[in-house]
């Protein structure tokens, strides 16, 4: 079955670095989502992207976030200076076209921000 | 704002009874319901998705919505200790597919 692979795995990383997520979404999807799951809380929308552009954004991505598609395989998510509140797993998802919301979701990559 | 409400539990069932999750959302534009499983650690993983009232079964799940009450539920038939996990609720209200997820129900079926 087709799975939306995400590097790393576990990223650790110090207050202010920039940090880059990766994502292969499954081949011919067309719409890319990021969310995150601080520890205990809910999955929140971070942003989607369809048609090599941002749709929609959440509140939580701020100027430090930017998403990119650069060669149309990756999907990466960067974050420029990071925060302890950042701490998170981070999931990218992607589904297949308008008619199918059911995502598929990446295993994720836990971001630990010391 | 826009809120998807469950209750946290823990649920617990014994293995082979039926384990009822509910879900509650406040705006009345949702469109798409979904039930993801998520194990500790793990991403969510979609179990079942309803568009329309009524009753959708699909194996040992059935999903149920009643839009007119804004309520969307989930009944595990023969439920399994494999079963135990978290089941996150999430609704749909727009074009752009984001959603929006509940807190989660933890279940847990002891054998």
């Amino acid at each position: 079955e087709p799975e939306v692979t995400q590097t790393p795995s576990h990223q650790v990383t110090q207050m202010g670095q920039e940090v880059i997520l990766r994502c292969v979404p499954i081949s011919n999807h067309l719409y890319f989502y990021w969310y995150r799951q601080i520890l205990g809380q809910k999955v929140e929308f971070l942003v989607s992207f369809y048609n090599n552009e941002i749709s929609e954004k959440s509140e939580i991505f701020d100027d430090q976030f930017s998403v990119e598609r650069p060669d149309g395989s990756n999907f990466t998510l960067k974050i420029r200076s990071t925060k302890l509140e950042d701490s998170a797993m981070y999931f990218c998802a992607s589904r297949a076209d308008r008619d199918h919301y059911g995502y598929t979701f990446g295993s994720g990559t836990r971001l630990t921000v010391v | 704002q826009k809120e998807v409400e469950q209750n946290s539990g823990p649920l617990s069932v014994p293995e082979g009874a039926i384990a009822s999750l509910n879900c509650t959302y406040s705006d009345r534009v949702s469109q798409s319901f979904f039930w993801y499983r998520q194990y500790s650690g793990k991403s969510p993983e979609l179990i079942m998705s309803i568009y329309s009232n009524g009753d959708k079964e699909d194996g040992r799940f059935t999903a149920q919505l009643n839009k007119a009450s804004q309520y969307v539920s989930l009944l595990i038939r023969d439920s399994q200790p494999s079963d135990s996990a978290t089941y996150l609720c999430a609704v749909n209200n727009n074009q752009g597919g984001k959603l929006i997820f509940g807190q989660g129900t933890e279940l847990s079926v002891k054998p």
